[in-house]
């Protein structure tokens, strides 16, 4: 059973353009939501997370949208490049839980 | 600098032989997991340790075994009963607490022809 749905799978977005993935859980114990972005041949990385108290955190072009009411939370990427262009993986854990939860990724493909 | 390694980047294996990834953390990080990655199926948990000594199966154990004899190893034996071993194969571990972040190593390439 996939507890965190991501979508979409695979995203085409222009040069410039802004990037929306999507994800939706339901255990509401979760309290802790990353993102990753994995390059190809590599390991993901920790790219930005957020805690439910918080509705949104910014980092530079990458933004968390976060709605407790709704269960979804959402990675924008704003001004799109090509280097952005990675796997990027939606997860969520529960304090004091060892184990992570992770999205089914989306590629991301930014075309110049 | 610290960090996780992963060894060999690249294994061919013939069927029918067991084979062992191995995994080395400095990070000083009491958790340890092993994920494998196919094309269009995310990352799957295979097994993860807590502490030493001690470990868990995840959602795909079947055909592989661990072993967490020290703090900084956790070396995954893929046996041959896994019945479709070929995948790339990620190791990571993490400090646990209330933000528990992920850090993964380079992968391994396993093909078993």
């Amino acid at each position: 059973q996939q507890q965190v749905k991501q979508s979409p799978q695979s995203l085409i977005v222009q040069k410039g353009g802004i990037s929306i993935i999507n994800c939706a859980y339901e255990n509401t114990a979760f309290d802790y939501f990353p993102w990753y972005q994995q390059f190809p041949g590599k390991g993901p990385a920790l790219l930005i997370a957020i805690r439910p108290d918080v509705s949104e955190k910014k980092e530079g072009r990458f933004t968390i949208s976060f709605n407790k009411s709704a269960k979804q939370f959402s990675l924008h990427i704003m001004d799109s490049q090509p280097g952005d262009s990675a796997t990027y993986f939606c997860a969520a854990s529960i304090k004091g839980y060892q184990k992570v939860t992770f999205g089914i990724g989306t590629k991301l493909q930014v075309i110049p | 600098d610290g960090g996780i390694t992963q060894s060999p980047k690249y294994l061919f294996r013939k069927e029918g032989q067991n084979v062992t990834l191995s995994c080395e953390q400095n990070l000083n990080h009491d958790a340890m997991y092993w994920y494998r990655q196919d094309p269009g199926q995310g990352l799957r948990l295979i097994y993860y340790s807590q502490i030493v000594n001690d470990f868990q199966k995840g959602d795909i154990a079947e055909g592989y075994s661990v072993s967490r004899e020290k703090k900084e190893s956790f070396p995954l034996t893929v046996t041959s009963a896994q019945k479709n071993p070929t995948a790339f194969y990620l190791c990571a571990s993490s400090r646990g607490g209330s933000e528990n972040t992920i850090y993964f190593g380079e992968g391994s390439w396993l093909t078993v022809v």
